[in-house]
């Protein structure tokens, strides 16, 4: 019973190529996100949609387009990808008010994107 | 700004010694999150602090947070292999529920 799942786990293309990577939560939460953790471990925001409505946007290129078709998905689309890229992309749901505390942050095993 | 430093980046300890990772900002916090992520793993969430003060236990894990809620703490007792990961603080970002993660601090523990 996987809570927040994410495809691929592992992803490795060609620089210039489109690819995208698909979340799901089954945790009924209304807010879901997608983090970027490079190489040095640190975690940053790009998006989150709050019942498929966009609430953050992040400083991300254009390159990158999210899609909420409900509040239980969360895609992320990737144009033209750049050796920049390569990093592992997070999702992540969350709800108002929960017995752990407001805004708990439950992860998905991640994607990890190689760009060659 | 809205960043968020952990201090020490990197810890080496010897299993059964003392650990801890600092949180700082240079505003005042609402409330102050604590992750571990595992090596090749996703980050896990740990516990909420909220109050000025407030000092919580799980286990060996003690997390504490500073009376000006402009920095917070997590102590591990007597370190086990287990405990091998990177612990990220995470600040509340307001009613968007944004969280701002910190640098994280990496602990290695040697058996």
């Amino acid at each position: 019973d996987t809570a927040v799942s994410q495809t691929p786990k592992y992803l490795v293309t060609q620089m210039g190529n489109d690819k995208s990577i698909k979340c799901e939560q089954n945790l009924g939460h209304d807010t879901m996100y997608w983090y970027k953790q490079d190489s040095k471990k640190f975690l940053k925001i790009m998006f989150s949609y709050n019942n498929k409505e966009l609430i953050i946007n992040e400083t991300v290129p254009n390159r990158f387009s999210p899609k909420s078709p409900d509040k239980a998905h969360l895609n992320l689309h990737i144009n033209s990808l750049e050796l920049g890229d390569s990093a592992v992309y997070f999702c992540a749901s969350s709800q108002d008010e929960s017995d752990a505390g407001w805004g708990t942050q439950y992860f998905g095993p991640g994607t990890r994107l190689l760009v060659l | 700004g809205q960043q968020v430093m952990q201090i020490p980046q990197y810890q080496h300890v010897q299993e059964g010694e003392d650990f801890t990772t600092y949180c700082n900002s240079s505003t005042t916090l609402s409330n102050i999150q604590w992750y571990k992520q595992r090596p090749g793993g996703h980050p896990v969430f740990l516990i909420q602090l909220v109050k000025s003060g407030e000092v919580k236990k799980q286990k060996r894990l003690t997390f504490q947070f500073g009376e000006a809620k402009k920095n917070s703490s997590l102590h591990i007792t007597a370190t086990q292999t287990t405990d091998v990961g990177t612990y990220f603080c995470a600040r509340g970002g307001g009613a968007t529920n944004k969280l701002i993660f910190g640098t994280g601090t990496l602990l290695a523990v040697q058996p």
